[in-house]
């Protein structure tokens, strides 16, 4: 199994630009998450889903927008690129909620300038 | 809302230096504890967890942390640390009524000097 994986790992995009964040698992789970890390702060939930067709907002999601049209993929869509979204984006899968382990890709960085 | 406070955010150690790392949360309900660790250039991986029983928990590379209920914390503990611990670690919590969506910590990062 691959796991999570993330494309692509790193981006640079101009201030207005749009792109959208790959996100696949094949471990067949039911619930996908968005986070992004900065420093000093941690990751934060940008959105989630648990299950195909399924998806809400989590802490931080202005700017943002997903969707989920299958078990396996869960992309984030940055329409309008700013500055305040460089960071690095992890997504994450678990099987269940509550003690299941969540799996982490391997990240993309951002940077928009 | 739920919250989790990492005190340190930079740590300094020498080799077989033992390892306490701080993380205090705020929930009054039934809780799910996680560290997880960023090795350099690397993702996030589960170090260890918590979600019933004993207290002292167990994990991957003689990582440790202990659940103190009365006191909101879970702290991780390494008794002889390596240059090969030098990662970011993350505390997290979450619960079963919250989507299983985890709130984490703000890191700390570790520093081990050979």
């Amino acid at each position: 199994n691959a796991g999570v994986t993330q494309t692509p790992k790193f981006r640079i995009l101009k201030i207005g630009q749009s792109m959208t964040l790959q996100c696949t698992q094949d471990m067949n789970h039911n619930y996908m998450y968005w986070y992004r890390q900065d420093p000093g702060m941690g990751l934060k939930l940008i959105y989630y889903s648990v299950g195909a067709g399924i998806t809400d907002k989590g802490e931080v999601p202005n700017g943002y927008n997903v969707s989920r049209s299958t078990t396996e993929d869960f992309p984030l869509r940055l329409e309008l690129a700013a500055p305040s979204q460089t960071s690095v984006y992890f997504c994450a899968s678990t099987d269940r909620v509550g003690h299941e382990t969540q799996y982490f890709g391997p990240g993309t960085r951002l940077l928009v300038l | 809302a739920q919250s989790v406070s990492q005190h340190n955010h930079h740590v300094i150690l020498s080799e077989a230096a033992s390892l306490e790392l701080g993380c205090n949360y705020s929930y009054g309900g039934t809780v799910n504890l996680f560290w997880y660790v960023q090795y350099p250039g690397q993702h996030l991986q589960l170090l260890l967890k918590y979600f019933s029983g004993d207290p002292l928990v167990k994990g991957i590379k003689g990582f440790e942390a202990e659940f103190i209920k009365s006191k909101f914390s879970f702290n991780l503990r390494k008794p002889s640390v390596q240059w090969s611990d030098t990662a970011e670690y993350f505390c997290a919590v979450n619960s079963y009524n919250q989507g299983g969506k985890l709130i984490f910590g703000q890191g700390t990062e570790l520093s081990v000097k050979p």
